[in-house]
């Protein structure tokens, strides 16, 4: 059974610093991977979508990567800004579309 | 273009009731799923449909859950015999084709059971 982990479940970090979010997955045998962003009460936005054959993604000051061999991606957003401040999930998808439970991230002005 | 809607966005209902909660994906999108969110909780999979049929109903919990679409656009997600454990924020979210394909996700249904 797949199982999606994010660590840490929150963080908090002075604006302008350079930070990591990770997720690791149990199975594999993914056909992509998904990082969305969720803001308080409201749905969830995608951000980057990584194909299982790619290896990274970028848009803007996001980049995600993704490791399918040791069941990681990483999620690096640079020059942190206060409206940064969100929950971050990541997702996989094999049969069914499994979701971690988030990290918090809050940027401290 | 306008993106996934869902209404209503906040539904409170008493043990027992019945409910149903709609979803409006963004035109031309054939793939819907339904999740469901706890608090502190990422979405779990409820739900997914390939046009008018459920591909995959493998996450509805028991039988008091049921969804359709019965002309490949809006989806209707119902419950029955409602419990308080029920209580959750409901999510629809629409793709164009596929699980391949990048998701988007409507604002949700906050559902309150008493």
């Amino acid at each position: 059974k797949q199982e999606v982990t994010q660590i840490p479940a929150a963080l908090s970090v002075p604006e302008g610093e350079n930070l990591v979010l990770n997720c690791s997955f149990t199975d594999s045998a993914i056909y992509n991977l998904q990082w969305f962003r969720q803001d308080p009460g409201k749905g969830l936005t995608s951000l980057l979508l990584i194909q299982s054959s790619q290896r990274e993604q970028t848009s803007g000051r996001l980049n995600a990567s993704l490791d399918k061999s040791s069941g990681r991606s990483t999620l690096y957003i640079a020059a942190s800004q206060p409206g940064d401040s969100a929950t971050y999930l990541c997702a996989v998808l094999d049969d069914k579309i499994i979701f971690g439970k988030g990290t918090r991230l809050h940027i401290l002005p | 273009g306008a993106g996934v809607s869902q209404t209503p966005s906040n539904k409170v209902t008493e043990k027992g009731k019945y409910v149903e909660l709609r979803c409006d994906p963004i035109s031309g999108h054939t793939a819907l799923y339904w999740y469901r969110q706890s608090l502190g909780q990422g979405p779990e999979f409820l739900i997914y449909f390939q046009g008018t049929g459920a591909a995959d109903d493998s996450g509805l919990p028991n039988d008091r859950f049921f969804a359709v679409r019965p002309e490949g656009s809006v989806s209707t997600l119902k419950i029955q015999r409602t419990e308080r454990g029920d209580s959750a924020v409901y999510l629809c979210a629409s793709s164009l084709s596929s699980g391949a394909d990048t998701q988007y996700f409507g604002p949700g249904t906050r559902l309150t059971v008493l």
